[in-house]
């Protein structure tokens, strides 16, 4: 069956640009994770949902990043004003809860 | 205390050895353990769920201590395909998922 997916899978931006990623989690999956993971570091979570709501935005780095969920299904990270510290892979995966996670292939955001 | 702690090596083993690695984790209300292996530039992918009775597939053995709060990986026989980074994973009873650091794993021909 389709796994998890993201989209763009490649993303090159100027700073101070906003961008958007989408992830489109495996059908049924009521829990979606955005996390994002710097070349050669460990993976950064950056919010949770369950449904459509996000009760853990704990990991958003400022109030540059945001995330919406629609309908128990897409959910979309939007970064603005874009810096090149945003510069990373950013994962997105979904599971059913209390189960194992499924990871899409990431989005690999370069701000120049 | 780090909430999910793991060694990041790298272990460098040779191929057909026996390699094993620990990840402590802080939380004892944790309820879900999971091993996940990551190759560069990928994504992380499921190796296998941990259970408390521990449980095997095929070489990969994963084990839980609750009591010292600790799960491990045992991987038999080595191939050079093993190597990876390995990411323990720990599910808190909200759903929330901690993700260790990662421990390196390289197999030498």
């Amino acid at each position: 069956g389709a796994g998890v997916s993201q989209s763009p899978s490649n993303k090159v931006t100027e700073k101070g640009k906003d961008v958007e990623l989408r992830c489109d989690p495996i059908s049924g999956h009521t829990a979606l994770y955005w996390y994002r993971q710097s070349l050669g570091q460990g993976l950064e979570f950056l919010i949770y949902f369950q449904g459509n709501s996000a009760p853990d935005k704990s990991g958003l780095p400022s109030d540059r990043f945001s995330a919406e969920r629609t309908g128990g299904s897409v959910s979309t990270l939007t970064i603005q004003r874009t810096q090149q510290e945003d510069s990373a892979v950013y994962l997105c995966a979904s599971s059913s809860p209390g189960y194992e996670q499924y990871f899409g292939p990431g989005t690999r955001l370069t701000v120049t | 205390r780090k909430e999910v702690e793991q060694d990041p090596g790298p272990f460098n083993v040779p191929e057909g050895a026996t390699v094993a690695f620990n990840c402590t984790y802080s939380n004892s209300a944790s309820q879900s353990f999971f091993w996940y292996r990551q190759d560069c530039r990928k994504e992380p992918k499921l190796l296998m769920s941990v259970y408390s009775s521990g449980n095997e597939d095929g070489r990969f053995t994963a084990q839980l201590n609750r009591a010292s709060q600790y799960i491990s990986l045992l991987i038999r026989d080595s191939k050079l395909s093993d190597s990876a980074t390995y990411l323990c994973v720990v599910m808190n009873r909200d759903d929330k998922i901690i993700f260790g650091k990662g421990t390196r794993l390289h197999i030498l021909p």
